[in-house]
């Protein structure tokens, strides 16, 4: 089946400081999704993208869909402590003739902000 | 509420126990759906409604699970004779339509320890 890679698996880092991670596929994607869930909710969307080399921003984040349609990233600037959570990119299953809530999730990345 | 509600929030069940997770969907979705998170994991697809229809229910483990959406509003996922594997996050979602750009909301989930 489809499977999403995120990279890194886990981020310390100290308040301020810029992050970025990654999100990598063996198939092509027509849409990407960051969500960040926090300890005892559910995932939150951040950003969806929709169109190949498109750049979207939402505050003090963006994302890019890669040119292959098979890798996104994500990027924090100056984060702050409720920064801290898990990050997942998703996509749905076998695009086309399919739900598009039907979605497939990589593994995450644990953020970690040091005040 | 404005969000999606699940109940109950947590829930401990001996194992061979049945259990039910009820998912109230925001007013006028129409797409539901039901994941289920692994400790460490992303969430994985189970099943999806649209309206009362199941159109998909792929995901579902075993014939021990069931889900049903009556009246094409509140869902149930049923566990039979719960197993110790069945430990897990259970996530409902709902969006107003299936269709690409339509967001999906998650709830908080309703965490299940069989023992």
């Amino acid at each position: 089946g489809q499977q999403l890679n995120q990279s890194p698996q886990s981020m310390f880092i100290q308040e301020g400081e810029d992050v970025s991670m990654n999100c990598t596929s063996s198939s092509i994607f027509n849409t990407w999704l960051w969500y960040k869930q926090d300890p005892g909710e559910g995932p939150v969307l951040l950003i969806a993208l929709y169109k190949a080399g498109e750049l979207t921003s939402n505050g003090r984040l963006t994302a890019q869909f890669g040119i292959t349609r098979k890798d996104s990233f994500l990027n924090i600037s100056a984060s702050i402590p409720s920064d801290v959570g898990i990050y997942f990119c998703a996509g749905p299953i076998n695009a086309g003739g399919t739900s598009y809530g039907k979605l497939t999730f990589g593994q995450g990345t644990i953020l970690t902000v040091h005040p | 509420g404005a969000g999606v509600s699940q109940s109950p929030r947590y829930k401990v069940a001996k194992r061979g126990q049945d259990v039910a997770l009820r998912c109230d969907p925001i007013s006028g979705h129409v797409s539901l759906f039901w994941y289920q998170q692994a400790l460490g994991q992303g969430p994985e697809f189970l099943t999806y409604f649209q309206n009362e229809a199941q159109l998909d229910k792929s995901g579902l483990p075993s014939d021990r699970f069931f889900a049903e959406r009556p009246e094409g509003s509140v869902s149930t996922l049923k566990i039979q004779r719960t197993q110790q594997e069945d430990s897990a996050v259970y996530l409902c979602a709902s969006s107003l339509s299936d269709f690409s750009g339509n967001t999906i909301y998650f709830g908080e989930g309703s965490w299940l320890t069989v023992v």
